[in-house]
């Protein structure tokens, strides 16, 4: 199961800024906090990915608590091409010693024009 | 989407034939993920695989479906006689390792399969 809990869906005005919450309560100390969306009929997309401090590019920032149990993606203006599903993703220790990526249900995001 | 690369993009089945999808990852990326999502779902990831091995393979279904990433060419998703259940999205990610928590996957834009 995955590691990360996400509320199912949210909504926000476009040319607003968009808080996503991710609660990550069992992460561990060398644990990457990965977000990636989906667009309909598209393979997910990367947004950003972080560790410890808060991290900015050129689609979104991520804002890491200083516990770690929990982040926030900010869309800084949502636009409707930010309608999506966001996912928040911690790697996972698999068999033989590897690690993989689960997926939860993530939150899909509407925007309002 | 960052290079991924798969095919065909839509595939229409039979039931009782077979479906084989092809991954070909970014360049210099060595690590291929295969996950599945089925209609109005989340992805479901099926197996994790390296140049010629199966490292692992836990959401894969035990009959019916196998998978294979040779030393030359894509990596290989293989369904054998199809069932209405198997339609879904199938979409292949490539990373370069796994070592490093900080490595980023990157998806392709999936092959849709229909089983009539």
């Amino acid at each position: 199961d995955a590691k990360t809990t996400q509320p199912n869906s949210m909504e926000s005005n476009e040319e607003e800024p968009v808080h996503l919450p991710c609660n990550h309560s069992t992460i561990s100390g060398t644990d990457y906090i990965h977000w990636y969306r989906q667009l309909p009929s598209q393979g997910p997309e990367y947004v950003i990915h972080g560790l410890t401090s808060n991290v900015n590019n050129r689609m979104a920032s991520l804002a890491i608590a200083e516990d770690r149990k929990s982040s926030t993606l900010i869309l800084h203006r949502a636009t409707l091409r930010d309608a999506a599903v966001y996912y928040c993703i911690l790697r996972e220790h698999g068999d033989s010693g590897t690690y993989k990526y689960i997926f939860g249900t993530g939150t899909r995001l509407k925007v309002l024009a | 989407n960052a290079g991924v690369m798969q095919n065909p993009r839509h595939l229409v089945r039979r039931r009782g034939q077979e479906a084989r999808l092809r991954c070909s990852p970014m360049k210099g990326h060595s690590h291929v993920y295969w996950y599945r999502q089925l209609p109005e779902e989340g992805l479901k990831f099926m197996v994790y695989l390296q140049k010629e091995n199966i490292i692992d393979e836990s959401g894969m279904p035990k009959e019916r479906f196998s998978a294979e990433f040779p030393k030359e060419g894509p990596s290989i998703l293989r369904i054998q006689q199809v069932v209405r259940g198997d339609s879904a999205a199938y979409f292949c990610a490539s990373s370069p390792g796994t070592a490093f928590s900080g490595n980023t996957i990157y998806f392709g834009e999936g092959s849709w399969l229909t089983v009539v």
